[in-house]
Order: structure tokens, then sequence, then C-alpha cells
């Protein structure tokens, strides 16, 4: 069964640190969310993709977070620098836009200490 | 804005017994609802998800959830819980018109006492 690829699963940085998070959808899902959930929270949308295209950053907070999916498949969601607040699982999902545009699948999540 | 509520932080229930967990939502469109499970440490997994038709979803691992308009209520339930049940319960909420984005509620921890 295909699945959303994550890593790492697990990353301890210092603040002020860069530190960056890879996703590989399922293939052939056009779209791509990150997702952050801080601990005893739900998830909350930071970036959606559409193929290569951004539609959707309006929670990421551009000044030290930025996300890429230069050829709509794979993507690198990057923090820099990293704060103590950034503390949080940071997951993936994607979705098909043919098959069922809703269903979301998510990947196993980076979990993010910050130090 | 969109919001999702689930008023119960944590339910603890013993094996067998039955299980209904909250979900209320406040959307401006016509929603497309999904409850996930989440074990520690783990990525979600989709349970069950309703977008139209029959309100009486059924899922996997024997969980069930009723769709309604008129309380703006999803609740999941499950007949007999089992001690593998235990985790935590995410009800989200989506729509076409902002974009399939998914808001989600604050979770619901589940513990399973035997």
């Amino acid at each position: 069964e295909a699945e959303v690829a994550q890593s790492p699963r697990y990353k301890i940085t210092e603040k002020s640190q860069a530190v960056a998070f890879w996703c590989d959808p399922i293939s052939g899902h056009a779209t791509l969310y990150w997702y952050r959930q801080i601990l005893g929270q739900g998830p909350e949308l930071l970036v959606q993709f559409q193929d290569e295209s951004v539609v959707d950053d309006s929670q990421l907070p551009k000044d030290r977070f930025s996300a890429e999916r230069l050829k709509g498949v794979d993507s690198t969601l990057k923090i820099q620098p990293a704060e103590l607040g950034d503390s949080a699982m940071y997951l993936c999902a994607s979705s098909s836009t043919r098959d069922n545009p809703y269903e979301q699948y998510f990947g196993p999540g980076t979990r993010l200490t910050v130090t | 804005a969109q919001s999702v509520t689930q008023p119960d932080i944590h339910i603890t229930v013993s094996e067998g017994a039955s299980l209904e967990l909250r979900c209320n939502y406040s959307y401006g469109a016509t929603p497309y609802l999904f409850w996930y499970v989440q074990s520690p440490g783990q990525g979600l997994q989709l349970l069950l998800k309703y977008f139209s038709g029959d309100t009486l979803v059924q899922g996997i691992k024997g969980f069930e959830a009723e769709f309604k308009r008129s309380q703006s209520s999803f609740n999941l339930r499950k007949p007999s819980v089992h001690w593998s049940d235990a985790a935590e319960y995410f009800c989200a909420v989506g729509a076409r018109e902002y974009g399939n984005k998914l808001v989600f509620g604050a979770g619901t921890i589940l513990r399973v006492k035997s």
C-alpha cells in the first residue's frame, strides 16, 4: 500500500540553527500539505501545494519558514532560524485531484525539538 | 471563521463498553467531515469520512459516525471498545470552497481500562 514518506522522523536542534524536513507524497498525488501539530493540539495547515505551486500559505511564518516543491513531487520545509516555540510534530499529507481530492493521507511526521 | 470543537479532552472507558466522542463544527460551506486516529508519535490514520448521502457512515476498526446537520455535529461511536483503541482522536472539517483545507479539532485522548 502506497504511503507518504517523511524524514527525518526525529530532529533535535539548537535555537537559531537551520532545520529541514522532507516529504515524498503518494505517487500521482498532485496536492501536498504541510501541517504543524503542537503538543496537545490538532494539526494546523502551514502550506498547501497544487503540483509545484503554492495555493495556501496564509499560516506559514514567512520570516523564518519556507517550503518548496520544485518538480511537483517531493517537498522540503525549512526553518531558519529555529526558535523554541517551533518544537512540534510536522506532518505531511497528500491527496489526489482525480480519485478523491478531499481525502488526505498523512505521513508518520517529523518530531522537532528545539533546545 | 471555520472551527471544530471537541469538548472532551480526555475520556476513559472500560474495555467492552460503548464509546461516543463528540465533535461540533462551525463552517460557512457544505462540509466534508472526517475522523482521524493518532497513536503516540505517529501520523494520522483516517477512520471514516462523510461527503454526502447517508448520514450514518461506517469506518475501519468497527467505528461509525453520524452527521447531524441541525446540530452541526459529527459524533464518533463504537459499540465495544478494545484496549488497542487507546489513542488520540481528531475530528476534521473541510470544504471545496476553502480549497479542501482541513480544520482540525484539538483532539480527544481515549484511555481504555481493563
